[in-house]
């Protein structure tokens, strides 16, 4: 499954909204994007998960256009606990399992 | 339940000899994963099982590396003869089938 490609690194500021866009032009039909963060010495922790349109739930808003070659990672008013690594996966379900691909995700940094 | 746990959280070991880790998943969670990552990088998939069946093994699970899942419940994966390429994260994470995944806080192995 490829990959997906995202900036490997943004600045923020407490307060402010983050959004974080994954591209993913080779899109299967079957696949969903997915999000998710982790920070230092943990697991990665699932964020939100989308197909085509908006998402949106307690944490994060997802956006995906109708080609559905591109994502946007949307997190209001960002926090210092907000800092993480962020991943954008093409997920693809099948009755075999769904094996996750990570790239390398990109890195948010926010400052007071 | 508490989530996904992981045994040990650390160890080192010295280059050739064997580790095991154990992975307890969601208790109502059929299928596990196994994942290892490395500094700077998102995880990378090795192995998952649906209920005790391992199903899928990739291509770093090289044959000094075996997992199982005998009753269906918890998992270990043991490597033999480490090396220090071993080195790494490794990560166990439980799902339903066509749900996320819940990922454990992971096990870092150093091999000296």
């Amino acid at each position: 499954l490829a990959k997906t490609t995202q900036p490997i690194s943004m600045d923020s500021y407490e307060g402010q909204e983050v959004n974080i866009t994954c591209s993913h032009n080779n899109i299967a039909t079957n696949d969903y994007i997915t999000w998710y963060q982790q920070f230092p010495s943990q697991g990665p922790r699932f964020i939100i998960q989308g197909y085509k349109t908006k998402v949106t739930n307690e944490v994060a808003s997802l956006f995906i256009p109708a080609d559905r070659k591109s994502s946007t990672l949307s997190l209001p008013r960002v926090s210092l606990s907000d800092t993480a690594v962020y991943y954008c996966l093409r997920t693809y379900f099948t009755g075999g399992g769904n094996k996750l691909t990570f790239g390398t995700g990109t890195q948010l940094k926010v400052e007071l | 339940d508490t989530g996904v746990s992981q045994d040990p959280r650390h160890k080192i070991t010295k280059r050739g000899q064997n580790v095991t880790f154990r992975c307890d998943p969601i208790s109502e969670h059929n299928r596990l994963y196994w994942y290892r990552q490395t500094l700077g990088q998102g995880p990378e998939f090795l192995t998952y099982f649906q209920n005790e069946a391992q199903l899928e093994k990739s291509r770093l699970l090289s044959d000094r590396f075996s997992a199982e899942r005998p009753k269906g419940s918890f998992s270990t994966l043991e490597i033999q003869r480490t090396e220090q390429g071993d080195s790494a994260m490794y990560l166990c994470a439980s799902s339903h089938p066509f749900d996320e995944q819940y990922f454990g806080p992971g096990t870092r192995l150093t091999v000296t």
